[in-house]
This record gives structure tokens, sequence and C-alpha cells, in this order.
């Protein structure tokens, strides 16, 4: 069956250090992969797609790669801030094209 | 425009009630998504419209949840005879155009609680 797996546990760094938050998906052939961002109560919101010819893209202070041979994502935060503090949801399109289906998403915690 | 609109923002009911949500997605997009999600999982995907046509259902919508887009603007999602294992929180989502390569715009969701 088609997974999307994130780590479940929180990850708590400190400020300034660099987040890195995995995503880990079996029986997709996506070719395109999105990460969002959802703070309690509130619904997810977009941050970045990457393509499966790319192998890392940029926004700020945020960068996301793409292995799939790996079948693997990584996202990275970049000199975190208290304010990073959310969970982050990897989510893929069922190979079909028209589902898009989200991971459990891992909390992330910046300590000031 | 201001976004993916839900309402209510919650909705406390006893079980056994019918209730209904409404969403109203970003004005000229065409393809509507309604998902569940409950604490400390991702959103689980429900059933999507593309204009006014409900192109897939999860299995996870039973018999007693039904989706309609009428017009292809708003939706609502109804709920009848709920029980204590609908508690959750229901998110609506829209994007301009179909395909992967599109982002999806959220409401705030509708947070059920049946007692």
């Amino acid at each position: 069956s088609q997974k999307i797996e994130q780590n479940s546990e929180a990850l708590n760094i400190q400020e300034g250090k660099t987040a890195t938050l995995t995503c880990n998906y079996t029986n997709y052939s996506p070719a395109y992969l999105q990460w969002y961002r959802q703070d309690p109560g509130r619904g997810p919101v977009f941050l970045l797609l990457i393509r499966e010819n790319e192998k890392e893209k940029r926004k700020e202070r945020l960068k996301v790669t793409f292995d799939t041979t790996l079948k693997q994502s990584l996202f990275h935060i970049t000199a975190s801030q208290p304010a990073d503090s959310a969970t982050y949801l990897c989510a893929l399109y069922n190979n079909a094209g028209n589902m898009l289906t989200f991971g459990g998403g891992t909390r992330l915690m910046v300590k000031p | 425009d201001t976004g993916v609109s839900q309402d209510p923002r919650h909705k406390i009911t006893k079980r056994g009630q019918n209730v209904t949500f409404r969403c109203d997605p970003i004005s000229e997009h065409n393809r509507l998504y309604w998902y569940r999600q409950t604490l400390g999982q991702g959103p689980e995907f429900l059933t999507y419209f593309q204009n006014e046509a409900q192109l897939e259902k999860s299995r996870l919508l039973s018999d007693r949840f039904s989706a309609e887009r009428p017009k292809g603007s708003f939706s609502t999602l109804e709920i009848q005879r709920t029980e204590q294992g609908d508690s959750a929180m229901y998110l609506c989502a829209s994007s301009f155009r179909p395909g992967p390569n599109t982002e999806a715009f959220f409401g705030q969701g509708t947070r059920l609680t049946v007692v």
C-alpha cells in the first residue's frame, strides 16, 4: 500500500540551529513533492514544491531535497527561530495525480 | 479574496445528531477537497470535487457522510447519526487546477466534538 512516513516524535532544537525533517514514501512514483506548515488549530499552509528532477530547492531559510532513488525528501530550516515551531507535513499526489495525501507530520519545537 | 472559508469553526453535537459543514473555496478554484484530521495525525483525504462533480471518495467516507458542491462553488459536508469517532477537525482545501504540481489552499477547519 502507499505510505508517506514522517518521524512522529517531536524534534526539539535550539534557536539558531538547523532543523532537518525527513519524509519517506513507498509505492509512489511522484513527479512532485510538497511541504506544508500547520500551526495548532489551523489548516496547513503551503511552503514549497519540488519536482523530481530538482535535487534541491530553496526559499529563504528553507531548503528541500528530493531523492527519488531513496524515496525520501529532507526539509531543512536554517537559523531556526522560535516562530518556526509548528508541525511540518509532506504531501504527495497519488499516482493518478488526483488525490493529495499527507504524511503524519513532524512537530518542530525551537527553544530560545 | 479572503482565502478558503469554513463554517462553523467549532461544533459540539450529541451522538446521533446530524451536522453539516460549509466550505467556500477561493473563487475560480475548480478543485475542492475535504480532509479529516485527528490529534497528532496528518490530514486524511475524504473526497474531492472537480467543479460540481465528486470524482473520488475515500473508504473513510462511510454511508453516513455525504458531500455536495452544487454549481461548483461552495461545498457542504454532512454527517448523519454522528458517532464519537467522528470527533475530529474537518478541513477543506481548494486549488486552481488539477495536477500534482498545484498547491492546495486550506481553510481554518471545523472542529467537531461529538458528546
